[in-house]
């Protein structure tokens, strides 16, 4: 079992309406959860960090976080073209120096 | 903001050949990630160095080998190249005294091309 699923496939969204990505994990003493947006052949780009339980938002993103459910996810309200990406889940190892485990990446299609 | 620094941006090599990869954190962080990322693949841990020491290991082929510095840089060296060390190699740095919970920051990355 992968550390960190995500197992939708390809979204797509048209424009201003609501993406909804899903992230598990399985490590249960993880403490620190991260979403990354990145573009083809670019480098992922950091747009939320999320600790405690609950929700987070910051402008258009928020991430919720479940920690009983091991279950962290991001929703892009207002989706602009733009917001065209994969978008990685990323949970630093409990055991491993804080080495990232990833999501395979959902990607996500905002259709103009 | 200053960002990661990563040289050179695009690489190729013949099999067989070696490959050096720089990577220059983010003013004032202390810890460096090197991941690499096959295409269509989500990033994989290679290793990591804090405060110039190796504080992590992961998936990192014997041929590989790294190294940080005294002013932080550090370098990935490769040798005896094969096609499938062709991929997307990024550096992440991190603060673990930062306040960031040690979130890690990417660099744009060196595409490496192995023929």
């Amino acid at each position: 079992q992968k550390e960190v699923e995500q197992n939708s496939g390809p979204l797509s969204v048209p424009e201003g309406a609501i993406a909804s990505l899903n992230c598990t994990y399985s490590d249960r003493v993880s403490q620190s959860f991260f979403w990354y947006r990145q573009y083809s052949g670019k480098s992922p780009e950091l747009i939320m960090s999320i600790y405690s339980n609950g929700d987070k938002e910051d402008g258009r993103f928020t991430a919720q976080l479940n920690k009983a459910s091991q279950y962290v996810s991001l929703l892009i309200r207002d989706s602009q073209p733009s917001d065209s990406a994969t978008y990685l889940c990323a949970v630093p190892f409990s055991y491993g120096n804080n080495r990232l485990a990833f999501g395979k990446g959902n990607q996500v299609v905002v259709i103009p | 903001a200053a960002g990661v620094i990563q040289s050179p941006r695009h690489l190729i090599k013949e099999k067989r050949e070696t490959a050096t990869l720089k990577c220059y954190p983010i003013p004032r962080h202390d810890t460096v990630y090197w991941y690499q990322q096959g295409p269509g693949q989500d990033p994989q841990f290679l290793i990591s160095f804090y405060e110039k020491m190796q504080s992590d290991k992961g998936s990192i082929p014997d041929r590989f080998s790294a190294q940080q510095f005294s002013d932080y840089h550090s370098e990935l060296n490769m040798s005896s190249l094969e096609l499938g060390d062709s991929a997307l190699y990024f550096c992440a740095s991190s603060s673990r005294t930062g306040g960031e919970g040690e979130t890690q920051y990417f660099g744009p990355g060196t595409r490496l091309l192995v023929l």
